[in-house]
């Protein structure tokens, strides 16, 4: 029962380059969403997905790109990596109409 | 929009200690709580939630929370704390209208002496 499955765990980046964290859920999960966890600040919202081929932006989502091109799948993608996006990462699915979210792992992200 | 606000940052605490973190939300409408806990290291895990019924919720590991409409509060509580409880803890709101989009407070680290 794998539930929430995040890749990489950790990751060491230069500033400029792009990667791609990878999120993949087994519960048939229409919402899904990635968060970045900062001290003193929570998590904040980056960008969501309410099913299959539909996202949105949330609260920080500058400098990062998401796609859902299956119900599973949710990557993220940081397109020019940046000092100021070294942070944790998690990934969280729920179901519609169900707000209990489920979170992966988390990737420790750092931009040098 | 909604914000979640969590009055304490970092509380360090003796075993059998009682635990009060504060979590405070500014959705007027209907909301469902929660709390989730993060043990170093590892990923969230629901604590406890509120849906809806009786305000005192009842979770894992002897926490419970209360929800007081009034004071747009729901407030985490444990009567005696224990070592393995050191984490950090987030309040999270879901305003009704928001589909599942959740709001986080900004985290409160506990940290239990032995």
């Amino acid at each position: 029962n794998a539930g929430v499955t995040q890749t990489p765990k950790f990751q060491v980046l230069k500033t400029g380059q792009s990667m791609t964290l990878q999120c993949a859920q087994d519960m048939n999960h229409e919402y899904m969403s990635w968060y970045r966890q900062d001290p003193g600040m929570g998590l904040r919202l980056i960008h969501y997905s309410v099913g299959a081929g539909i996202t949105d932006q949330g609260e920080v989502p500058n400098g990062y790109n998401v796609s859902r091109s299956t119900t599973e799948d949710f990557p993220l993608r940081l397109l020019s990596a940046a000092p100021s996006q070294t942070s944790v990462y998690f990934c969280a699915s729920s179901r519609k109409g169900d707000t209990e979210a489920f979170f992966g792992q988390g990737t420790r992200l750092t931009v040098v | 929009a909604q914000s979640v606000s969590q009055h304490n940052h970092h509380v360090i605490l003796s075993e059998a200690a009682s635990l009060e973190l504060g979590c405070n939300y500014s959705y007027g409408g209907t909301v469902n709580l929660f709390w989730y806990v993060q043990y170093p290291g590892q990923h969230l895990q629901l604590l406890l939630k509120y849906f809806s019924g009786d305000p005192l919720v009842k979770g894992i590991k002897g926490f419970e929370a209360e929800f007081i409409k009034s004071k747009f509060s729901f407030n985490l509580r444990k009567p005696s704390v224990q070592w393995s409880d050191t984490a950090e803890y987030f309040c999270d709101v879901n305003a009704g209208n928001a589909g599942n989009m959740l709001t986080f407070g900004g985290g409160t680290r506990l940290m239990v002496k032995p």
